[in-house]
């Protein structure tokens, strides 16, 4: 059975930084392009970055490109991402998932509050 | 940059049908995508490469594809599928959502 169980959300300052991770399990994680996707409180779903299998190509929504940086760890089956230069409009729940073309299977999420 | 549409609200009465639609440019060029987002849930996917079921999601969930619309349909409409419905699809390597569509059963 695939699990997705992401980590490291919280509370975050305008202009500052937090890391989530994803570990992942059930199946074979350097397989599978994975991807980050966000729901701010109330709203849609909003893509955010998607990340190859090798870790090679990467590729960011224009509205966290040059703050976000998504990567994997394939010897520990582990996503992140790297969130910089907060802003209060990245609140949301972020939900790793696999996969890029199709989203087969996402995690419970983790929440992320921008706010001084 | 690619926009998808949904009309925001559906109802349907149990047993009937419900269909949501999603529009965008050519988007019968492109694989569509719906996912199903119960309240205080993850989503899940229901459909996928237009018209394909993953394991486990019910035969009453279709999908199709052409034109400028896709469109999900529930067949005989239960209770339990009462949720958020968005579409999804790939443009330029990336990823893009409709705006959602919540389906109450009454």
């Amino acid at each position: 059975e695939v699990q997705l169980l992401e980590s490291g959300g919280g509370l975050g300052q305008p202009g500052g930084s937090l890391r989530l991770s994803c570990a992942a399990s059930g199946f074979t994680f350097s397989s599978y392009s994975m991807s980050w996707v966000r729901q701010a409180p109330g709203k849609g779903l909003e893509w955010v970055s998607t990340i190859s299998r090798s870790g090679a190509r990467t590729y960011y929504a224009d509205s966290v490109k040059g703050r976000f940086t998504i990567s994997r760890d394939n010897s520990k089956d582990t996503l992140h991402l790297q969130m910089s230069s907060l802003r209060t409009e990245d609140t949301a729940v972020y939900y790793c998932a696999k996969e890029w073309q199709q989203l087969e299977s996402w995690g419970q999420g983790t929440l992320v509050t921008v706010s001084s | 940059s690619y926009e998808l549409t949904q009309p925001p609200a559906v109802s349907v009465s149990p047993g009937q049908a419900a269909s949501i639609t999603c529009s965008g440019d050519r988007l019968g060029d492109k694989y569509v995508c719906w996912y199903q987002q119960k309240s205080g849930q993850a989503p899940v996917l229901v459909i996928y490469q237009n018209n394909k079921r993953p394991s486990g999601i019910p035969e009453r969930f279709s999908g199709s594809n052409s034109g400028n619309t896709a469109t999900l349909t529930i067949s005989g409409t239960q209770a339990t599928d009462e949720a958020d419905y968005y579409c999804q699809a790939w443009d330029s390597r990336t990823v893009v959502f409709g705006g959602g569509t919540k389906v109450t059963v009454l």
